[in-house]
């Protein structure tokens, strides 16, 4: 149980297309997701959170006009890299969490995004 | 604010070996404390986590994890390590409220078993 799955798990786009990251929970309703970015080697730098039916809570410093995040159903979230530049390749990953008192997070394999 | 600190960047050892990863924390309150590992490229799988009870938790993949409140570590375990548990490994804490809903994570150790 508790599986999250990410598409694509790598993508490729040019400087200034943008791109979309799908973040599903596959058995159970997640009522809150999560966006992170890690750097090669790094930890993991949390960038926004998100609640079904509700707008994305940022972090202090992530552009939220360049990362569009949609949480559109209990098991769905999206993040959207706007006009993407070489500098926001990175590694992404959701994670979810669901129902009730339980506080760990359950992660997706990741997506690995290049802009060239 | 609540933190963890992994104080060791790399983990070396022989396989049959006793594997310990070090994380002490920082917190307010009671810590909620938690183990993720990280294989190439992958995300993260859920370890272990300590919320309250017996000071010694168990998880998955034969690990296991010491909460000790005098020395403010949770350190991670494992009594005969194999090839196959060279990973990056990470210490969270859940941050206090109202956002107890997120998770802070430590910079990460990178274990490697050798044969």
């Amino acid at each position: 149980g508790a599986v999250v799955s990410q598409h694509p798990s790598w993508v490729i786009c040019k400087s200034g297309t943008s791109v979309k990251i799908e973040c599903r929970s596959l058995d159970f309703q997640a009522t809150t997701m999560f966006w992170y970015r890690q750097f090669p080697k790094q930890s993991l730098m949390l960038m926004a959170t998100s609640n079904e039916g509700s707008k994305a809570t940022y972090e202090q410093g992530v552009e939220k006009d360049k990362f569009l995040i949609n949480h559109a159903s209990l098991t769905l979230s999206t993040l959207t890299v706007t006009s993407a530049h070489p500098e926001d390749s990175s590694f992404y990953i959701c994670s979810a969490r669901g129902r009730g008192g339980s506080y760990e997070q359950y992660f997706g394999p990741g997506t690995r995004l290049t802009v060239t | 604010a609540q933190s963890v600190a992994q104080p060791e960047d790399q983990v070396n050892v022989a396989e049959g070996n006793p594997l310990t990863v070090k994380c002490t924390y920082s917190v307010s309150g009671n810590p909620y404390l938690f183990w993720y590992v990280q294989y190439p490229n992958r995300g993260l799988q859920f370890l272990l986590k300590y919320i309250t009870g017996d000071n010694l938790v168990k998880g998955s993949y034969g690990f296991e994890a010491e909460f000790n409140k005098s020395q403010t570590s949770f350190h991670l375990k494992k009594p005969s390590a194999l090839v196959s548990d060279s990973a990056l490994y990470f210490c969270a804490v859940r941050d206090m409220p109202p956002n107890d809903y997120k998770l802070s994570f430590g910079a990460g150790t990178t274990v490697t078993v050798r044969a």
